[in-house]
């Protein structure tokens, strides 16, 4: 069974702060994806890395994907509370059609 | 486009009920899914379709039913209530297999009780 590991599961930070997500696992995934979910929300994809070693920039959100393609870190720079909400990793399994979810990781940015 | 639809957004039910949750989506994708959050584990895929007619198991299928009939709609079946479904459920839907495709579009949820 494919397992993902997210760190921290809570992280209460001051707006400005820098903040480092890890999604770790044994297994080897296809891709892995982000997502960012907000209260009474569905999840909203930021980004997929598919290729070890990668890494892709959306704003102050630096996503890398591992040499091996066992794991995967979201670095956020100068943090603000409108990054607070829940962010979730996903990899694709190797088999096709599934996505197989970290527990996420509950950020809190205060003003 | 609306996206992917679920109704109803809330629903109590008593132990024993049963019910469907509904999904919809009009955005023509082949994959469907359900999951399931519940606090501290992420979500947890109950059943999915890759396609009309063609439905499996995920991690927690147990007391779900499922089925494809069509593209666009894909029921999630609650066949005998218990306590341990309490929990949000999300529909998603994808365009199929392989990066970009695994990128899954969600539903807003449906927030069941049962008591």
């Amino acid at each position: 069974t494919q397992l993902l590991e997210q760190s921290p599961q809570f992280l209460s930070i001051q707006e400005g702060e820098n903040l480092t997500v890890y999604c770790n696992s044994s297994s080897v995934f296809s891709s892995l994806q982000w997502y960012r979910q907000e209260p009474g929300e569905g999840p909203v994809l930021l980004v997929t890395v598919v290729t070890g070693g990668e890494v892709k920039k959306l704003k102050r959100l630096t996503f890398q994907f591992g040499d091996a393609r066992k794991d995967s870190s979201l670095h956020i720079t100068a943090a603000q509370p409108g990054d607070t909400g829940l962010y979730l990793c996903a990899g694709a399994d190797n088999q096709g059609g599934k996505l197989i979810f970290g527990q996420g990781t509950e950020l809190s940015v205060k003003p | 486009n609306a996206g992917v639809t679920q109704t109803p957004k809330f629903q109590v039910l008593k132990t024993g009920q049963s019910m469907t949750l509904q999904c919809a989506q009009d955005m023509n994708h082949e994959y469907m899914s359900w999951y399931r959050q519940d606090p501290g584990m992420g979500l947890r895929l109950i059943h999915y379709s890759v396609g009309a007619g063609i439905t499996d198991q995920g991690e927690v299928p147990n007391g779900y039913n499922v089925s494809r009939s069509t593209t666009e709609d894909f029921p999630l079946r609650l066949l005998s209530a218990a306590p341990s479904q309490t929990s949000v459920y999300f529909c998603a839907s994808s365009y199929g297999p392989g990066p970009p495709a695994y990128e899954q579009y969600f539903g807003p949820g449906t927030r069941l009780t049962v008591t």
